[in-house]
């Protein structure tokens, strides 16, 4: 069974660095894409960015300017920092593993799904 | 982006309902849409993927259907333990994004 293990600070003040990590247990690392997906208190998904075991990245526009993901295959891990945090970063983050399937609509298309979840680390900014 | 509307975003049934949630895209994704299912203090699970394949373990009373911007989440008859936030999440294009969440609640 694929497990997510999350950890990292929960407490920031405005305008220090947000850094999580997430280890993995199970299934074949190299094989998936890693992704960081949060949601802030009372509302919905948002997500933040991709990364494979290379080290390709993919992040969202809007928080592009201040994310930072990374990987280390050696230990199974992979890690966000978040810069220049204010109280609108405030949210519990959750790390994913992104699985593909495959379907047919008229011709193959790959489907990006998040199939296994951390268990969320509820991250404050507060001065 | 690709804006992704769920509605409604709340709704009271009982146990036994039939339940339908909708969500729309802002253009057309194919059937690049992932519906999950989140309880209270807990990580979102995923149910469906590519809008209408069960993700393995989740019961067969659930369905997902549509394609191009519309697609539908049904529930044939809701159990106590379906109570809970429905998210739908388009995988056509980062930013992958997400539906405001539909809340099922008790009746």
């Amino acid at each position: 069974q694929v497990q997510l293990q999350q950890w990292g600070a929960g407490l920031l003040k405005p305008s220090e660095t947000l850094s999580l990590t997430c280890a993995v247990n199970g299934g074949s690392f190299n094989v998936y894409r890693w992704s960081w997906i949060r949601q802030p208190p009372g509302k919905g998904l948002e997500w933040i960015g991709q990364i494979n075991h290379r080290g390709s990245t993919d992040y969202n526009p809007s928080l592009k300017s201040r994310v930072t993901i990374s990987v280390d295959t050696s230990k199974n891990q992979f890690s966000l920092k978040l810069s220049s945090v204010t109280a609108a970063d405030t949210a519990v983050y959750y790390c994913a593993r992104v699985d593909i399937s495959q379907g047919w609509f008229g011709e193959l298309f790959t489907n990006p799904q998040f199939d296994f979840w951390g268990q969320g680390t509820l991250v404050t900014v507060s001065s | 982006d690709i804006q992704m509307t769920q509605s409604p975003s709340s709704l009271s049934a009982s146990v036994g309902d039939r339940v339908t949630i909708t969500c729309r895209a802002s253009q057309s994704i194919g059937r690049n849409l992932n519906w999950y299912q989140q309880k209270p203090g807990r990580a979102p699970e995923l149910l469906m993927y590519a809008a209408s394949s069960l993700q393995g373990g989740v019961p067969s009373w659930f369905s997902g259907s549509g394609s191009g911007t519309d697609f539908t989440l049904t529930i044939s008859s809701l159990q106590p333990e379906d109570f809970a936030t429905y998210y739908c999440q388009q995988s056509y294009s980062p930013p992958f994004t997400f539906g405001g969440g539909t809340k099922v609640e008790i009746k």
